[in-house]
This record gives structure tokens, sequence and C-alpha cells, in this order.
């Protein structure tokens, strides 16, 4: 049974680039939530995706976007980066239809370094 | 805005012992609490979930204990070895399926 699953595991861009990453959720899994994650910090909430719409936001600009797919995998886009947004980007996936709760299982993550 | 939040950054125990990590929320409204794990280079790993509803509850060497009226959320870890050691975050969630609010976690250090 595959775990989330992130691409790619590090990426160098430069200020004002822009970036895709990319996530495939736990199989069966049909929500997948990204949060970034600064350094020393705890992971902040960015978006979630299901039924292939954007269904919350969190305190994140217009520059980043998203996308899920038919198949329930998702791509994160940030246009114009930042130095500022370096960081751990993080995908995370659960099934709407299960228990009540919210169990979120984590990928490994993405670390974008901005120059 | 409301957060989550932690008592300590860093928590230092010995092997064998029993390891107790804090965590403070704000928001009365939270209803869903959830303790990760995080070693170096890997995403959050669940450790333990419990509902508003409930105060108490156990898994396999940790227990998580949840007090509304101060609103502070522990996880306690029994016989706590080598790979315990990590960073450890609890999380709240409103209403059900929705975004997670992370506290700025705990390290916890095992000496041998």
């Amino acid at each position: 049974d595959a775990g989330v699953t992130q691409s790619p595991t590090h990426l160098i861009k430069t200020r004002g680039q822009q970036v895709t990453l990319r996530c495939s959720p736990k199989s069966g899994h049909d929500t997948v939530s990204w949060y970034q994650q600064a350094l020393g910090q705890g992971p902040q909430f960015i978006f979630q995706y299901y039924e292939e719409e954007e269904r919350q936001r969190g305190n994140f600009p217009d520059r980043f976007s998203g996308h899920q797919f038919p198949n329930y995998s998702s791509e994160l886009n940030v246009n114009a980066l930042l130095l500022g947004d370096s960081a751990l980007y993080l995908c995370a996936s659960s099934l709407e239809r299960g228990l009540s709760h919210n169990e979120q299982f984590f990928g490994p993550g993405t670390r974008l370094t901005v120059l | 805005g409301e957060s989550v939040g932690l008592h300590l950054p860093t928590l230092s125990v010995q092997e064998g012992d029993n390891s107790i990590i804090n965590c403070a929320y704000s928001n009365s409204a939270s209803d869903y609490f959830i303790w990760y794990k995080q070693e170096s280079g890997k995403g959050p790993q669940f450790i333990i979930d419990i509902r508003s509803n409930m105060d108490k509850r156990q898994g396999q060497r940790v227990t998580v204990l949840l007090n509304k009226t101060v609103k502070h959320l522990s996880l306690q870890i029994a016989a706590t070895q080598p790979g315990d050691s990590a960073v450890y975050f609890c999380a709240e969630s409103r209403g059900g399926r929705r975004a997670l609010t992370f506290g700025s976690g705990t390290r916890l250090q095992v000496q041998p």
C-alpha cells in the first residue's frame, strides 16, 4: 500500500521564478492538503483540495495556487518566488468518507530553496 | 489569530524514563487534537489523536490527555527509547476533515 509521495525531493529556484510541486495521495484517499513548513517551525496550512476544487484556504497570497486531478493527485504552484518561500512543502492526504475525525497522512515533503 | 502553542522547545530525558510533552491551545471551538512525530528529513507521522468529548486516550506506550477547562493537551511517552528522539507537534482541527493548525514543536532528546 503506497503512502503519500511527493516530487521532486529537492528544488532550487531563483527569485521571481515559478515552481510546481507534485503529490500523489495515499492509496484510496481522495482529499489532499498542502502545508508549508519553515525551518524550526510547525507546518502551516496552505489549502485543501477535494473533488478537484479548493475547499479551504489558509492565509497565503494568490501566488500560491493548486490543482487536483481526477486521480486525486495534486499540484502546488507558486509564482513570483520570494526568498521567504524557502521551506519544506508537505502534502497530506485523507479520506473524506472515512471516520468522522481527520487523520491526515503526510508525505516526505519537497525542500524548496529560493536564491 | 488563534494558534496552538507549546510550552518547551526542547525536552531531554534519560532512556527508560517517561516523557511528557505539553501543548496549549487557544480556541475553545477546537474539537479534534492530534500529536505528530517528525524525524529529520521526514514528514510528520501520526501518533495519536483525541476528540474534544474525551479526556484521555491511550495507545501503545503513548497517552494523550486533554483538559478543556484550561485548554491544555499533553503527550505522555512511557519508557522513552532512543527511537523516540524527534520533534513532536500538537495540532488542532475544527469541524472535521479540515485544516490542521500546528504548534511550533518540541524537540525530544533521549539520552542513553
